[in-house]
């Protein structure tokens, strides 16, 4: 079984401040890990994607994660934030064995919103 | 540029009519997911296909909707008879083989059940 857990169902920041996006993970294996930006009314992209090589994991738009296998966790973080920033991200865990192979489940999301 | 193509983007239906949601996966991807979004229950994993074959549908209503991969270029999920509580947003998403791989979605459908 795998499971997400996202800690904070909004986050609000200042533009020009750091973020930080809080994800815990659940699973019988050693996962792979996602995580997805949706801006209002669009589809999801793919911010970044651990897959047990490196632990800090670069994305896209200046975006980071570390994975911290005694922590269970997959924080993503940005050091400053853009306007742009603002949307609903999703922390996302795949399962890597059994008929579940490849399956992705998400996070209930995390709404960021950016103050100028 | 390889995309994974919804069709219809916005569909409006009276209740108890059968609403049908095609998904042209990317070319050459053997996995595909079906999502419901709705701002109360999030993302939720409909059904899921490899190699055209259903590995899970379990978070789907069995009663009323079906999904099936006629080809490996559509997928096809099909809500018969429709209901309001079926409004949400449907997203179809393609992989390639590998538990590494991300999953690229489309840009969805918009369900409204009036």
């Amino acid at each position: 079984a795998q499971s997400v857990t996202q800690l904070d169902s909004h986050v609000s920041v200042s533009e020009g401040t750091p973020v930080l996006l809080r994800c815990n993970y659940s699973s019988s294996y050693s996962p792979s890990l996602f995580w997805y930006v949706q801006h209002p009314n669009k589809g999801l992209q793919l911010l970044l994607k651990y897959t047990s090589a490196a632990t800090l994991v670069k994305g896209i738009n200046g975006f980071e994660a570390e994975f911290k296998k005694s922590e269970t966790s997959f924080h993503l973080t940005k050091p400053s934030a853009h306007m742009s920033d603002a949307a609903e991200y999703f922390c996302v865990v795949s399962a890597f064995r059994g008929t579940s192979y490849g399956k992705l489940t998400f996070g209930q999301g995390t709404i960021l919103t950016v103050h100028p | 540029d390889a995309r994974v193509t919804q069709t219809p983007r916005h569909k409006v239906t009276e209740m108890g009519q059968e609403v049908t949601m095609r998904c042209q996966p990317i070319l050459g991807h053997n996995t595909v997911f079906w999502y419901r979004q709705t701002m109360m229950q999030g993302l939720e994993l409909l059904a899921y296909f490899r190699n055209r074959a259903p590995l899970d549908d379990s978070g789907m209503p069995k009663d009323r909707f079906s999904a099936e991969m006629p080809d490996a270029t559509l997928a096809t999920l099909k809500i018969q008879p429709s209901e309001p509580r079926d409004s949400a947003v449907y997203f179809c998403a393609s992989g390639p083989r590998g538990v590494d791989t991300e999953a690229f979605f489309g840009q969805g459908t918009r369900l409204t059940v009036v």
